[in-house]
């Protein structure tokens, strides 16, 4: 069974330009998570969808972050304009979510992609 | 905010010894759920525990959940260099929305 995918693995932009990260999570899974991680920090939620409707998007930067998921399947992010403490690992994870007939389940991650705002 | 915080931060054994890494919390929760995370890598799902758990293993891990402590700890019998990583707990709130809350994460180290 095929993996979260990510693209890029990493990004190096300056401050003010945007950026964009894809996310193709593993095939059925309902729930696509995106996350934030800074430097010897856990993961941060950022945006949540159950299919392509947001669930919780309430840490999400909206002045600057967009994120979709058309079609329910692929999803991309968006940071526009970049800012220096945006510098982070961009991890995207997906699960069951409630299609499992349960709550709690396993969240699988990308790889990530590692941004540097300069 | 953090939900969950690890204890200790950081962790240094030797090939053989047992490592126990402990996770508390703030808000009543639906499950608890242990990630590992190796060098520059993406995070792999451990174990996950629910409400009305009180241990579960898989393996060389051992872990307990005690919900009238808000806490939990995960114990890697054995342990491996392999095992280096840092270690997350991650907390799955009341309300079935399937978000997870991740502490800060505890550092191990397995020196060979």
């Amino acid at each position: 069974e095929a993996g979260v995918a990510q693209s890029p693995r990493y990004k190096i932009i300056e401050k003010r330009q945007s950026v964009a990260f894809w996310c193709n999570p593993i095939s059925g899974h309902a729930t696509l998570y995106w996350y934030q991680q800074i430097l010897g920090q856990g993961p941060k939620l950022l945006i949540q969808f159950q299919n392509n409707g947001v669930v919780d998007d309430s840490q999400l930067p909206k002045d600057r972050f967009s994120a979709e998921r058309l079609k329910g399947v692929d999803s991309t992010l968006k940071i526009q304009p970049a800012k220096l403490e945006d510098s982070a690992v961009y991890l995207c994870a997906s699960s069951l979510g409630w299609t499992s007939g349960r709550a709690g389940n396993e969240q699988f991650f990308g790889p990530g992609t590692r941004l540097t705002v300069l | 905010s953090q939900q969950g915080e690890e204890d200790p931060q950081a962790l240094s054994i030797q090939e053989g010894e047992n490592a126990t890494m402990n996770c508390s919390y703030k808000t009543s929760i639906n499950n608890l759920q242990w990630y590992r995370q190796n060098s520059g890598r993406g995070l792999v799902h451990l174990i996950l525990i629910r409400s009305n758990e009180r241990e579960k293993h898989s393996g060389r891990l051992r872990v307990t959940l005690d919900t009238s402590k808000k806490s939990s700890s995960l114990l890697i019998t054995a342990s491996r260099a392999a095992d280096t990583a840092s270690y997350f707990c991650a907390t799955g709130l009341q309300g079935g929305s399937e978000k997870l809350v991740f502490g800060k994460g505890t550092k191990l180290t397995v020196n060979p």
